[in-house]
């Protein structure tokens, strides 16, 4: 069964220092990979996307993350974090039978910056 | 920028009582979303719609959910029988339909209290 693991559940950075934050996923197909941020009281919105192609994807906000399918895995990094970055961070794979297109989450990762 | 809009913010409703969660997805898309968050959990695939039909659902989605998109614009989730466990945010999205990559756009929820 599909399944996306996001093994960090809070990370603390201080303001300016790297950041990256983890996520593996299980999918027979290849998948279709997507981080979502989502701040207090708002909705989720898309940082970048994956589907074929160039492993690494630059998305808003300066944010990239890269595919490696040996590691199943497509983390998240930006090399130099703002305040405004704290939020809470998911990973999605794409999934669904047909083109129905549903997204299957990670659990999260909440990320505080310190000043 | 266009945006999917969800109301209310907050449900407070009596375990039994029906609720319907409204959702006005942006214009043109073709696929509309649920998904909920429990407190503390993942955010869950719920629904999806298409061409005036579910095109998948979770084995969460049972007889006591339906969609309905009753006009152009809007798109409603209706929980005829709230459980104490239906307390959780939802979240309404929607996408284009040009392919299951395109992105889903996620309104800002709707937090449901059940007592």
């Amino acid at each position: 069964a599909q399944s996306v693991t996001q093994p960090d559940i809070h990370i603390t950075v201080s303001e300016g220092a790297s950041l990256e934050l983890r996520c593996n996923y299980s999918y027979g197909a290849t998948p279709y990979l997507f981080w979502y941020v989502q701040s207090p009281g708002q909705g989720l919105q898309l940082l970048l996307k994956y589907f074929s192609g160039d492993t690494l994807v630059q998305g808003i906000k300066g944010f990239e993350a890269e595919f490696k399918r040996s590691q199943s895995s497509f983390n998240l990094r930006k090399p130099s974090v703002h305040w405004s970055d704290a939020a809470e961070y998911f990973c999605a794979v794409g999934a669904g039978s047909g083109n129905t297109g549903k997204l299957i989450f990670g659990q999260g990762t909440t990320l505080q910056v310190k000043p | 920028e266009p945006e999917v809009t969800q109301t209310p913010s907050h449900q407070v409703t009596q375990m039994g009582q029906e609720v319907i969660l409204r959702c006005v997805p942006i214009s043109n898309h073709l696929y509309f979303y649920w998904y909920r968050q429990i407190l503390g959990q993942k955010v869950e695939f719920l629904v999806s719609f298409y061409n005036n039909e579910i095109s998948e659902k979770s084995e969460i989605f049972d007889d006591q959910f339906s969609v309905e998109r009753p006009d152009g614009s809007n798109f409603t989730l209706k929980i005829r029988s709230t459980k104490l466990e239906d307390s959780a945010m939802y979240f309404c999205a929607s996408r284009p339909g040009y392919g299951a990559t395109d992105t889903q756009y996620f309104g800002p929820g709707t937090r449901l209290t059940v007592l």
